[in-house]
């Protein structure tokens, strides 16, 4: 059962640089999203695809830019890195508001 | 959005039931009670959720309490691999909002 999966697990960028954090689920749900989290504190919603098709901006979308590519992926991008993204991404993933959700490993990403 | 309070923190001892208490004050009457622990290094994961009964599974049981402006997750015998992050997280039509949780240390 590989249920939500995140590449990569780690990355190291340079301020300025570019860079796009896949996710994949195998469930056939609904609703993807991404989440990013700081050292010693909740997460916090980046943007989601509530269906195919769709996304909308969540708490804190500046910076970054998402694609939902099909109904299995669902792709997070920063244009221009700054070390203020230095966090833990998680890609989640559910049939609909009213199911548990699904969460993938992490990508841990540093921006120097 | 939905919102929630927890305690920062809670200790239990190994072997004895935890009660994790979560305040729901502003929900609203078609949001689901979610909850997720995270362990160390991990993702989140999903523990239980229900809307007005008491539900339970496999690895805990959720007691909503009447009026749903609370809930409490019920671990019935702590162990040394329930030490996490403990989430409730307020639930919107399609998103959650999380908190800081409340971490549980259990003590063997």
């Amino acid at each position: 059962n590989a249920g939500v999966t995140q590449t990569p697990k780690f990355q190291v960028l340079k301020t300025g640089q570019s860079m796009t954090l896949q996710c994949a689920q195998d469930m056939n749900h609904n609703s993807m999203y991404w989440y990013r989290q700081d050292p010693g504190m909740g997460l916090r919603l980046i943007y989601y695809s509530a269906s195919e098709g769709t996304t909308d901006k969540g708490e804190v979308p500046n910076g970054y830019n998402v694609s939902r590519l099909n109904k299995r992926e669902f792709s997070l991008r920063l244009e221009s890195a700054a070390p203020s993204q230095t966090s833990v991404y998680f890609c989640a993933s559910t049939q609909t508001g009213n199911y548990g959700y699904t969460f993938g490993s992490g990508t841990r990403l540093t921006v120097v | 959005d939905a919102k929630t309070t927890q305690p920062n923190s809670m200790e239990s001892n190994e072997e004895e039931p935890v009660h994790l208490p979560c305040n729901h004050s502003t929900i609203s009457g078609t949001d689901y009670i979610h909850w997720y622990r995270q362990l160390p290094s991990q993702g989140p994961e999903y523990v239980i959720h229900g809307l007005t009964s008491n539900v339970n599974n496999r690895m805990a049981s959720l007691a909503i309490a009447e009026d749903r402006k609370s809930s409490t997750l019920i671990l019935h015998r702590a162990t040394l691999r329930d030490a996490a992050v403990y989430y409730c997280p307020g639930a919107g039509s399609y998103q959650l909002t999380f908190g800081k949780g409340t971490k549980l240390s259990v003590i063997p």
